[in-house]
C-alpha cells in the first residue's frame, strides 16, 4: 500500500530537549516536505526537499532541521523545541516537477505538544 | 503570490442535502487547484484535483468541485451529504514560483453533516 509514515503520531516533551519526528515514503518519490498546521493558518511549509541530499526552507523554517540522506526518508528535527512549536505536523510526498498536476500525498500527521 | 480563500470556517448541513465548500484563488497564471479532507485524527487525504480540461472535476468519497475562472473559484460539492463527510476541508494551490511541488493552503472548513 502507498503511503507516507510517521512517528511518534503524539509526542509531549519539554522545552529545549531535542526531538524527531521520522518520515517514510514507499512511493519512490523525489520530493519530500513538512508542514505545520495551526488553528487559522491552514498549513505552512517548513521545508521540502527535491531529491537525496536537497533541502531547501520553507515558509516556516525557524527551529527546524531537516536531512535527506535517503530517498525514502525525511526527517524533522527540533533541536531545541520550544512551546511555540507546538503543533500539528504533516509529512509530504510526491514526484519531482515533470507536471504541475502531480498529487502530494499526506502522512496521517504528528502531534507535537512542547510544555 | 499564489493563494486561496476559504471564506467559511464551518458549514453546517443535513444529511441527505447538497453542500457545498467554497473556495476561491489568486494564482497568476493557470491555476492548479487541489482539495483535501482531514477526517479526526486522521491524516490528509487527496480528495481531486483539477490541472486543465472540464471544469467539472469528480473526486473521491462522491465529491466534485467546479472550476470557474471567471469567478477565480473552485467550489467543492456533494449532491448528498452523508454524517460522515463531517470533516476539516482544504483548499490548496501549487505555488508555481517554488519549483512546482510547494501547495499553498486555505484556512480550512470544518463540515458538519447533521443527521
Amino acid at each position: 500500500e502507498a503511503q507516507v509514515t510517521q512517528n511518534p503520531r503524539y509526542l509531549i516533551t519539554v522545552t529545549g530537549k531535542k526531538l524527531t519526528v521520522t518520515c517514510s515514503q514507499n512511493m519512490n518519490h523525489e520530493y519530500m516536505s513538512w508542514y505545520r498546521q495551526d488553528p487559522g493558518l491552514g498549513l505552512r511549509q517548513i521545508y521540502y526537499s527535491m531529491n537525496v541530499e536537497v533541502t531547501d526552507k520553507g515558509d516556516v523554517p525557524e527551529g527546524y532541521k531537516v536531512s535527506r540522506k535517503e530517498k525514502r526518508n525525511f526527517p524533522l528535527i527540533l533541536e531545541s523545541p520550544s512551546p511555540n512549536q507546538t503543533s500539528l505536523y504533516f509529512c509530504a510526498s510526491g514526484k519531482t516537477a515533470s507536471s504541475s498536476g502531480n498529487t502530494i500525498y499526506f502522512g496521517e500527521g504528528s502531534w507535537l505538544t512542547v510544555v | 503570490a499564489q493563494s486561496v480563500a476559504q471564506p467559511e470556517d464551518q458549514v453546517n448541513v443535513a444529511e441527505g442535502n447538497p453542500l457545498t465548500v467554497k473556495c476561491t484563488y489568486s494564482v497568476s497564471g493557470n491555476p492548479y487547484l487541489f482539495w483535501y479532507v482531514q477526517y479526526p485524527n486522521r491524516g490528509l487525504q487527496f480528495l481531486l484535483k483539477y490541472i486543465t480540461g472540464d471544469n467539472l472535476v469528480k473526486g473521491s468519497y462522491g465529491f466534485e468541485a467546479e472550476f470557474n475562472k471567471s469567478q477565480t473559484s473552485f467550489h467543492l460539492k456533494k449532491p448528498s451529504a452523508l454524517v460522515s463527510d463531517s470533516a476539516l476541508y482544504f483548499c490548496a494551490v501549487r505555488d508555481l514560483n517554488t519549483g512546482f511541488q510547494k501547495l499553498v493552503f486555505g484556512t480550512g472548513t470544518r463540515l458538519l453533516v447533521s443527521p
